[in-house]
């Protein structure tokens, strides 16, 4: 079955830029989104289609996908950013998610 | 305002059967594929399955095949999963999700917790 893999956790300082990056066999050729879910809430759409953002979404959120990752990349990061991260891609007639990156703002 | 409500979890004993119910609400069912995900205390998300429009078409993961089934009551505007044989690797927090177009979901239920345990 498809994999995806994302690293467990990431930390950045406030201001600064965020990557998380997310792999999989020829990702490059399936659709890609992101979703953030804090505790206790459920998960909402950053990215689909690789690189889109959902209306709402600002746009210090930012996606892409080259060969075999993908990258969610947070401009100017704030506390308010700290959250789990989650990949997600459209295998045949499956989704699969990727196993999530806890984002820490030190 | 575009909503998902999921109900029926609960707390059931290993081997046991469970169906679980999600209403839409600001939307028409009919006009989206649906899906359920899951996500076990402190884990990750897990997609669990989906069903087209109509009913029509249902996929799932393998982890669910045989067991679990998805249906759809577009006139009730309402989704549904039957699951069965329940192991306490299906303690999860179960979430119905619409599809959107490229295989992405737009609109997030707050689920139900499951809960397997003698």
């Amino acid at each position: 079955s498809y994999e995806l893999t994302q690293p467990p956790s990431v930390s950045v300082s406030p201001g600064q830029t965020a990557t998380i990056p997310c792999s999989g066999d020829n990702l490059g050729q399936k659709y890609v989104s992101w979703y953030q879910q804090k505790p206790g809430q459920s998960p909402i759409t950053l990215i689909y289609q690789h690189s889109s953002r959902p209306s709402g979404i600002p746009g210090r959120f930012s996606g892409s996908t080259s060969g075999n990752t993908a990258t969610l990349t947070i401009s100017a990061t704030q506390a308010l950013d700290e959250a789990d991260y989650f990949c997600q891609a459209w295998d045949i007639n499956t989704k699969v998610f990727g196993g999530g990156t806890r984002l820490t703002v030190l | 305002e575009e909503q998902l409500v999921e109900s029926g979890g609960g707390v059931v004993r290993p081997g046991g059967s469970l169906r679980l119910s999600c209403v839409a609400s600001g939307f028409n069912l009919n006009d989206n594929g649906m899906s359920w995900v899951r996500q076990a205390p402190g884990k990750g998300l897990e997609w669990v399955a989906n069903i087209n429009w109509n009913g029509g078409s249902t996929n799932y993961a393998d982890s669910v095949k045989g067991r679990f089934t998805i249906l759809r009551d577009n006139a009730k505007n309402s989704l549904f999963l039957q699951m069965s044989n329940l192991g306490a690797e299906d303690t999860a927090s179960y979430h119905c999700a619409r599809e959107g177009l490229f295989g992405y979901f737009d609109v997030w239920g707050r689920g139900t917790l499951v809960t397997v345990s003698s």
